[in-house]
């Protein structure tokens, strides 16, 4: 099944606690991006990746680091997690955007940071 | 400054009849625009996809409308059932790789 997944689907933690959330596709897709999710903000683009080893800033990079080492996987770090990293945290994928394609988007992640 | 809004933000309706959800949106460039059904606590998931020339598009029930005049879209849903229960996305695509979200609205469906 065409899916994308994400790990773990919920995480508490404390501030100051290096963690890394996983996101995988098994689509072949080029493009992966992660976005969090704010009641009353919506969906908010922290980083994206157009292809392996490329990678770029969205809207609200800062706390957050990314890798794509491999096409299928694009983790995202919190190398010292705050409390208003407390989200809900989405990876989705897609086709190279140059046509007009599809987003698949994972389960997503809820985090608390206390 | 890129935005979209929608409106409205929450809607009630009871099953069966129709409703129209609004986005505006002053992005630029503008590639295109998408519609998601976000079920709580999911992730979004695509209903339509227009680009600049393309006025309407529909899935379903479900009818997307663009004026990229007035930088309007709408999204007409027929036929309400109870699973229409959810909130609805606007997008805009601008550039190649860049996504703008607007904040939903959140429409619930009585029986």
């Amino acid at each position: 099944e065409a899916q994308v997944t994400q790990n773990p689907r919920y995480l508490i933690t404390v501030t100051g606690k290096k963690l890394t959330v996983t996101c995988s596709q098994n689509m072949n897709h080029e493009y992966m991006s992660w976005y969090r999710q704010d009641p009353g903000l919506g969906l908010r683009q922290i980083y994206y990746s157009m292809n392996v080893e490329v990678t770029d800033k969205g809207d609200v990079p800062e706390g957050y680091k990314v890798s794509r080492k491999e096409k299928r996987n694009f983790p995202l770090i919190l190398e010292s997690p705050s409390p208003n990293q407390t989200s809900l945290y989405f990876c989705a994928s897609s086709p190279a955007l140059m046509t007009v394609n599809e987003q698949y988007f994972g389960p997503g992640t809820r985090l608390t940071v206390t | 400054k890129n935005q979209v809004e929608q409106s409205p933000q929450s809607l009630i309706i009871l099953e069966g009849k129709n409703c129209t959800l609004q986005c505006n949106y002053t992005v630029s460039p503008f590639s295109n625009l998408r519609w998601y059904k976000q079920d709580t606590g999911r992730g979004p998931v695509s209903l339509t996809i227009m680009t600049f020339s393309e006025n309407t598009k529909s899935n379903g029930r479900y009818t997307a409308t663009l004026d990229a005049d007035t930088k309007q879209s709408s999204l007409h849903i027929t036929a309400s059932q109870l699973s229409d229960s959810a909130s609805y996305i606007c997008v805009v695509t601008s550039g190649t790789y860049k996504y703008i979200f607007g904040t939903g609205t959140r429409l619930k469906v009585l029986a």
